[in-house]
């Protein structure tokens, strides 16, 4: 069974430029999750998606994030204008659904990562 | 809210020492436990997990058991290698959520 897909691995931009990420999750997981992994730090969840729809953006800057989920499945995070403190991993995780089934079908399977870097 | 704290790194062993992380957790009522890796330069692997009391969670050598009564999920593993060293992260999600709750993670050096 084919991981969950992201791209690029690596990006170098300057503040103030914009930058894309894509992920593509496992096939037939209905839930998504974008993470920002600072440098010695555990992941934090930025946004979580249920099909196309989504669940919870509490921790997104909205102000200049944004992501999508076009027909629940590919997912792209976008950041426009970046700063110097969004140098990060950005991760993607996907799982069969996003509710504490306690059966373990929340079971999250994350990519390899996007590590941005920001001049 | 639902929090995980696992022991601080950086730990550095030698090659077939033992190594156990201390995990312990706050959570209402019983959550699902994990313990994720990340190998230099990849993104988080699922290393095991446990989703009810008492369950024991084990994968390439590595073990650890759910105990809601010390409202813990240690890492251990017998032999440890080279291969190992990675970033260890400890997680949780709550009964009646769908949060991963990760700790800081613990730095683990094997030395041959």
């Amino acid at each position: 069974e084919a991981g969950v897909a992201q791209s690029p691995r690596y990006k170098i931009i300057e503040k103030r430029q914009s930058v894309a990420f894509w992920c593509n999750p496992i096939s037939g997981h209905a839930t998504l999750y974008w993470y920002q992994q600072i440098l010695g730090q555990g992941p934090k969840l930025l946004i979580q998606f249920q099909n196309n729809g989504v669940v919870d953006d509490s921790q997104l800057p909205k102000d200049r994030f944004s992501a999508e989920r076009l027909k629940g499945v590919d997912s792209t995070l976008k950041i426009q204008p970046a700063k110097l403190e969004d140098s990060a991993v950005y991760l993607c995780a996907s799982s069969l659904d996003g509710l504490g089934s306690g059966r373990g079908r929340e079971t999250q399977y994350f990519g390899p990562g996007t590590r941005l870097l920001v001049l | 809210g639902d929090s995980v704290t696992q022991m601080e790194g950086p730990v550095t062993l030698s090659e077939e020492a033992f190594l156990t992380i201390n995990c312990t957790y706050t959570a209402t009522g019983y959550p699902s436990l994990f313990w994720y890796v990340q190998y230099p330069g990849e993104g988080l692997q699922l290393l095991l997990k446990a989703t009810k009391a008492d369950d024991k969670g084990s994968n390439k050598g590595f073990e650890a058991t759910y105990r809601k009564e010390t409202t813990s999920f240690h890492l251990e593993k017998g032999s440890v290698q080279v291969s190992d060293s990675a970033v260890y992260f400890c997680a949780l999600i709550g009964p009646n959520d769908y949060k991963l709750s990760f700790g800081a993670g613990t730095t683990v050096t094997v030395r041959a």
